[in-house]
């Protein structure tokens, strides 16, 4: 069984300040990894994934997120907040090639300020 | 670029009554998920969808849900008699192979169901 704890339900930043979401992970499997972004009123959109080539992963809008087996950790990153990156973030996790459902955490708010 | 579509975005039904969620995937995926996210609590998982079959279903998916791809378009879920506590944001989701493969899955803005 796959899951995944975020912590922090909410992370304040200035514009500008390094943004750290936190997200470890459980799975019996290797695990594949997700972290999606979901803006108000909007679907969730995928930002980057972890399928076991390069443990440093690049995303889109200036994200990243590194695995780290040792740490269980999959925490995402960006050098710079900008005000469009307020948003709620998930960490999710699935099981190894065939596994049909995305195990979420419980998401993470991102709060900018000027 | 391709995306998801739902309809409707929100909808307020009253308790015992059935309420269809309309879903259109993206057009060449294969495999097509409900998920569900009640306030202030984790998106989960309720179904998969796969060769016109349920692939995998989570225990939240009862007797009272059932999916259809009644043509080659729209994916739906039903709900026959609705609770209170049905009351969630429901997210359709397709994706070109099982998420667990180098596929993301694609999500769509989400149903707002609220039972009164």
């Amino acid at each position: 069984a796959q899951s995944v704890t975020q912590l922090g339900s909410h992370v304040s930043v200035s514009e500008g300040a390094l943004v750290l979401l936190r997200c470890n992970y459980s799975s019996s499997v290797p695990p594949y990894l997700f972290w999606y972004v979901q803006y108000p009123n909007q679907g969730l959109q995928l930002l980057l994934k972890y399928t076991s080539a390069a443990t440093l992963v690049k995303g889109i809008n200036g994200f990243e997120a590194e695995f780290k087996k040792s740490e269980t950790s999959f925490h995402l990153t960006k050098p710079s907040a900008h005000m469009s990156d307020a948003a709620e973030y998930f960490c999710a996790v699935s099981g190894s090639r065939g596994d049909q459902k995305l195990v979420f955490g419980t998401g993470t708010r991102l709060l900018v300020s000027p | 670029e391709p995306e998801v579509t739902q309809t409707p975005s929100h909808q307020v039904t009253q308790m015992g009554q059935e309420v269809i969620l309309r879903c259109v995937p993206i057009s060449n995926h294969l495999y097509f998920y409900w998920y569900r996210q009640i306030l202030g609590q984790k998106v989960e998982f309720l179904v998969s969808f796969y060769n016109n079959e349920i692939s995998e279903k989570s225990e939240i998916f009862d007797d009272q849900f059932s999916v259809e791809r009644p043509d080659g378009s729209n994916f739906t879920l039903k709900i026959r008699s609705t609770k209170l506590e049905d009351s969630a944001m429901y997210f359709c989701a397709s994706s070109a192979d099982a998420v667990g493969g180098q596929d993301e899955a694609f999500f769509g803005q989400g149903t707002r169901l609220t039972v009164v």
